[in-house]
Formats: C-alpha cells, sequence, structure tokens
C-alpha cells in the first residue's frame, strides 16, 4: 500500500524566514509520481509541482524548491524568503504509473508572521 | 478560462434528505475524481470516472453516488446523508487518463449535516 506522512502539522515562521515542508513517501512501486498542492486560506487546491520517479534533480522556481531524495523517500519542498502569502495549507501527494487516484498526506498548515 | 466548478459550495442540510453536489470541467477531461477532506486526514479519494459511463469506487465510497452521463459532468449524490458526511469535497478532473497526470481541483463545497 502507498502512504504519504507529512510529520509537521503546523509550522509558523516569521516574514522572510526559509521554510522547509517535509514530505516522506511510502510504495514498492518503481515508477510513481509525487506532486505539492497549496490550499490557501479561500480553500481551493493550488497545483504547485508533478515529479516522477526517475527524475531525482531539484527543482527551483523562483522562492519554491524542491529536493527529492529516493534514498530516503522523501520529496521535501523549501520556501525561501518566506512571505506572509505563502501562508497556506501544503499537501504532498503520491500516484502510482496508471493509478487512478492521488494518495495525500496529512497536510501542514504554514503560517508566516509579519 | 479552464476550471472545474462544483455547486453548491455550502451546504447544511438535515441527516436523510438527500442531495447532489454538481462538478462540471470545461477541459474535456476524460478522467474526473471526487474527494473529501477531513482534518488530520488530507484527502480521500470517494469515486472516480475514467470516461462516460465508466466510474469505480475510491477508497471512502460507502454512502456515496455517482454518475457520468456526459464527459463534462460528475455529480455527487448523497442519498441518505449522515453527520459523519459532513465534510469539505472536492472534484478534480486529469489533465490525461490518470491519476498520475496534474489534476485540476474544484473550488470545493463545504457540506454540514445535521
Amino acid at each position: 500500500a502507498q502512504k504519504v506522512t507529512q510529520a509537521q502539522t503546523e509550522i509558523s515562521v516569521v516574514e522572510k524566514e526559509d521554510v522547509t515542508l517535509d514530505c516522506v513517501y511510502e510504495t514498492r512501486d518503481t515508477t510513481y509520481y509525487l506532486f505539492w498542492y497549496k490550499q490557501p486560506p479561500s480553500g481551493e487546491l493550488v497545483f504547485l509541482i508533478r515529479r516522477n520517479s526517475f527524475d531525482e534533480q531539484n527543482e527551483i522556481s523562483g522562492r519554491y524548491s524542491w529536493n527529492f531524495q529516493k534514498s530516503t523517500s522523501s520529496f521535501n519542498f523549501t520556501i525561501t524568503a518566506s512571505q506572509v502569502v505563502d501562508s497556506a495549507v501544503y499537501f504532498c501527494a503520491l500516484s502510482l504509473q496508471g493509478a487512478q487516484k492521488l494518495v495525500f498526506g496529512q497536510g501542514t498548515r504554514l503560517t508566516i508572521n509579519p | 478560462e479552464a476550471q472545474v466548478t462544483q455547486n453548491p459550495r455550502y451546504l447544511i442540510t438535515v441527516t436523510g434528505k438527500k442531495l447532489t453536489v454538481t462538478c462540471s470541467q470545461n477541459m474535456n477531461h476524460e478522467y474526473m475524481s471526487w474527494y473529501r477532506q477531513d482534518p488530520g486526514l488530507g484527502l480521500r479519494q470517494i469515486y472516480y470516472s475514467m470516461n462516460v459511463e465508466v466510474t469505480d469506487k475510491g477508497d471512502v465510497p460507502e454512502g456515496y453516488k455517482v454518475s457520468r452521463k456526459e464527459k463534462r459532468n460528475f455529480p455527487l449524490i448523497l442519498e441518505s446523508p449522515s453527520p459523519n458526511q459532513t465534510s469539505l469535497y472536492f472534484c478534480a478532473s486529469s489533465l490525461g487518463p490518470r491519476a498520475s497526470y496534474e489534476q485540476y481541483f474544484g473550488p470545493g463545497t463545504r457540506l454540514t449535516v445535521t
């Protein structure tokens, strides 16, 4: 069975600090996909990134970066120089090749204080 | 604008009163899915559909029904709602034929069953 664990339930930091959200996944399959979604206070789910299991290159998009390490089954998300607008619940998710569902972690509520 | 719409956005109802939450997408996606979000549990899949007239159960299908008579619409039906179905519901459609592709989520429907 597949499982995604986001051990950090809530994180609170001061604006401009860097913050890393952890994501650990479990699967026996060799082909799978990892995702991050953002859920701002307005409630919608916003897609951030999709990464396949064969691509371990780190990804950077502006202040956002993702560190994928198969050796530790982790797909961590870092926000550099955080801003108040980054306050949201962030979900990590896993899908297997050919699968019909996303398996979500419990989510991490991130609060950026001014 | 490419989007997934859900209606209603908010609903308060009583136990046993049948209700339908509508979902519609304008991207001609074949794959659609329903999730429910509960605190501490992340999102869990209720049902999914790979195409018109093709639906199947997700992880938590009990108490729900779906139909897919048209490609764009995927309504969620609660024949006899109970308080444990109080939750935040999301409809999603996928860029590809599987859940392993980027999914677009609707704005969510917050349901309260008293």
